[in-house]
């Protein structure tokens, strides 16, 4: 069992939509939750960051944490264009870094 | 958030040449930086983990005597492909782990790596 898994999609959703992005991890000892996002030939960057389980928010981007169920999703309001790209679930277990597969959405005009 | 570069972003060699890759960060230091390999459509494949100071941490499969990493400050992490052949070809990105409440790791641009 991967430590991270990550449905690859790819997600398409017309502009405007609310997107859903979900990861699953195996070990409740993870500690730091991470979402990048990576547009085509370029590096990641840094979304947004948490340890705790519930939901933080910023912007249109809101990060949920449930511990319980070792689920971690990233939702996006009001969907762009802009916001094409591919997403990554990372996390941090305080020794060792690991990533989902990505997520490929096109947000559709 | 902090930032990362990487230079060059894009480098095209004939093979047998060895190439070098510059990763640094710009605006804190980093102890530990972080070498990647990335194929179009796929996801981040950890190379080797570069700890300043020391020597770095190679992941299964990976040729240290091919993939050699160099973390000469805390700043500066430099991967050289050497003997590099077309299959080298690939994106190559680092990143560099903030010391901080969440150790978020940040990426650099990345590099092109073409090798004909």
């Amino acid at each position: 069992q991967k430590e991270v898994e990550q449905d690859p999609g790819p997600l398409s959703v017309p502009e405007g939509a609310i997107v859903s992005l979900n990861c699953t991890y195996s070990n409740s000892a993870f500690q730091y939750f991470m979402w990048y996002r990576q547009y085509s030939r370029k590096g990641p960057e840094l979304l947004m960051y948490t340890y705790s389980s519930g939901n933080k928010e910023d912007g249109r981007f809101t990060a949920q944490v449930d511990k319980s169920s070792k689920y971690i999703s990233l939702f996006i309001r009001d969907s762009q264009p802009s916001d094409s790209a591919t997403y990554l679930c990372a996390i941090y277990t305080g020794n060792q870094f690991y990533f989902g597969t990505g997520t490929s959405l096109t947000v559709i005009p | 958030g902090a930032v990362v570069s990487q230079h060059p972003s894009r480098v095209i060699c004939k093979s047998g040449t060895s190439v070098k890759i510059e990763c640094r960060s710009l605006d804190f230091q980093a102890t530990t930086m972080f070498w990647y390999r990335q194929f179009p459509k796929q996801s981040l494949m950890l190379m080797a983990t570069s700890n300043e100071g020391s020597k770095a941490t190679y992941e299964q499969g990976v040729e240290k005597d091919k993939f050699l990493i160099n973390h000469a400050s805390l700043t500066l992490s430099t991967l050289t492909v050497t003997s590099a052949h077309p299959e080298d070809s690939s994106f190559y990105i680092c990143s560099a782990k903030f010391v901080g409440p969440y150790n978020e790791q940040f990426f650099g641009p990345g590099t092109r790596l073409t090798v004909l």
